[in-house]
């Protein structure tokens, strides 16, 4: 059965450092996978989405960027956090097939300080 | 006008009746629709999935699409305090990205 890893679940990080937050896929070949974010009490954004290795398009303009260095493999990053990136961070991966579902990660719980 | 919209809430029901959610979509060319539960602080978990016109049953859950209508509801039969959550509805097309697009939730409450 496929399966979906996120970690870590919660990161608090000061204003201006770095992020990194993975994703792998377990159980599928050439997955669509996204990245969305949640901030507190709101729906779900979509921020990046990817059709496969190295594809990358953006949603929305920010300071954060994507990578999928592996078929399975979904990183979100940051050089210099805000403020504002604070949210609960969703990773989901979907097959190619029509009329699918798609499923979530555990989430990750980032707090800039 | 927000592409796929739902009722806030909170919406409460006793502990056994029939919880009824609704939403509405902007995008004539949704294809695909997605019913998901969220519990506070959790990740989105799938509950109902539907592509077709009509009814889809699924244990105490049932989820209805009217693509004329660009509806889509969810009933949840002998509803428990334990399906007290936020419910949030996607759509998606099933070309290009296929991602979804979500409304921002109906809080239910399911009253003891």
């Amino acid at each position: 059965s496929q399966t979906i890893h996120q970690w870590p679940a919660t990161l608090v990080q000061p204003v201006g450092s770095p992020l990194s937050l993975e994703c792998t896929v377990e159980g599928t070949s050439n997955p669509n996978l996204y990245w969305y974010r949640q901030a507190a009490g709101r729906g779900l954004q979509l921020l990046f989405y990817s059709v496969g290795i190295g594809q990358i398009s953006s949603e929305v303009p920010q300071n954060l960027s994507a990578s999928r260095p592996q078929d399975r493999q979904f990183i979100l990053s940051s050089k210099k956090l805000l403020l504002s990136d604070s949210g609960f961070y969703l990773c989901a991966w979907r097959t190619r097939q029509t009329n699918t579902e798609a499923f979530f990660g555990q989430g990750t719980r980032l707090t800039v300080v | 006008q927000k592409e796929v919209e739902q009722n806030s809430g909170p919406l409460s029901v006793p502990e056994g009746a029939i919880a009824s959610l609704n939403c509405t979509y902007s995008d004539r060319g949704s294809q695909s629709f997605f019913w998901y539960r969220q519990y506070s602080g959790k990740s989105p978990e799938l509950i109902m999935f539907i592509y077709s016109n009509g009814d889809k049953e699924d244990g105490r859950f049932t989820a209805q699409l009217n693509k004329a209508s660009q509806y889509v509801s969810l009933l949840i039969r002998d509803s428990q305090p334990s399906d007290s959550a936020t419910y949030l509805c996607a759509v998606s097309r099933d070309t290009g990205r296929r991602a979804l697009t979500f409304g921002s939730g109906t809080r239910l409450q399911v009253q003891p």
